[in-house]
């Protein structure tokens, strides 16, 4: 079984909401991602955890929060976004980070700031 | 820094044409390569991956092989399908993350 989950698949947020997202993953991988991705854009690297700490912050603003309760649960917690923070939002796992081991991606939650 | 030189698309075919999708980086050491597809609405799906020189990875009747000496990752098919209509991604393996190329849009018609 190689599968990501995530949810929500759709999410439609005013810009003073705080909303979160949600994904899971039963492979027993150790490195979790976030990545945003735009329309007809390759997806951008937001944040690495490894071992449930996070490693990697690729200088994302502070209106995005990732928590990664346990091994298998990763969170993103969304307060005061912009119009411009709509995109699609994907979730990765990987046996490790770094190193030769595939990342496997959820499909998204789509996510619209009004 | 790592980084993905993909072809630019869109690319447009027919059915049971024969498909190159270029891919050349630069990194330093070798990293491990991959191709990744994105069908419409959804995520990333891991096509096919090589971890060292020479390798070829295959998936799906797509090929690609990793090429040491010209630094190229180039994914090919012998015959397309109009399921095979998506975006492709190139990436590799960088320090902790993957580095991704810009994606080639392929329609595939019947």
């Amino acid at each position: 079984d190689t599968e990501v989950t995530q949810t929500p698949k759709h999410l439609v947020m005013g810009m003073t909401n705080k909303k979160s997202l949600k994904c899971e993953q039963h492979m027993g991988h150790r490195a979790m991602y976030w990545y945003k991705q735009k329309a007809k854009k390759p997806p951008e690297l937001m944040f690495v955890y490894s071992y449930e700490k996070l490693s990697i912050n690729e200088s994302v603003p502070s209106r995005f929060s990732p928590e990664c309760p346990n091994s298998s649960l990763l969170n993103l917690h969304l307060h005061a976004l912009q119009p411009e923070d709509s995109a699609l939002y994907l979730c990765a796992s990987s046996l490790r980070a770094g190193g030769p081991d595939t990342q496997y991606f959820g499909p998204g939650t789509r996510l619209t700031v009004l | 820094g790592d980084s993905v030189t993909q072809m630019e698309g869109p690319v447009t075919l027919s059915e049971e044409a024969f498909l190159t999708i270029n891919c050349t980086y630069t990194a330093t050491g070798y990293p491990s390569l991959f191709w990744y597809v994105q069908y419409p609405g959804e995520g990333l799906q891991l096509l096919l991956k090589a971890t060292k020189a020479d390798d070829k990875g295959s998936n799906k009747g797509f090929e690609a092989t990793y090429r040491k000496e010209t630094t190229s990752f180039h994914l090919e098919k012998g015959s397309v399908q109009v399921s095979d209509s998506a975006v492709y991604f190139c990436a590799l393996e960088g320090a902790q993350k993957l580095v991704f190329g810009q994606g080639t849009r392929l329609t595939i018609n019947p």
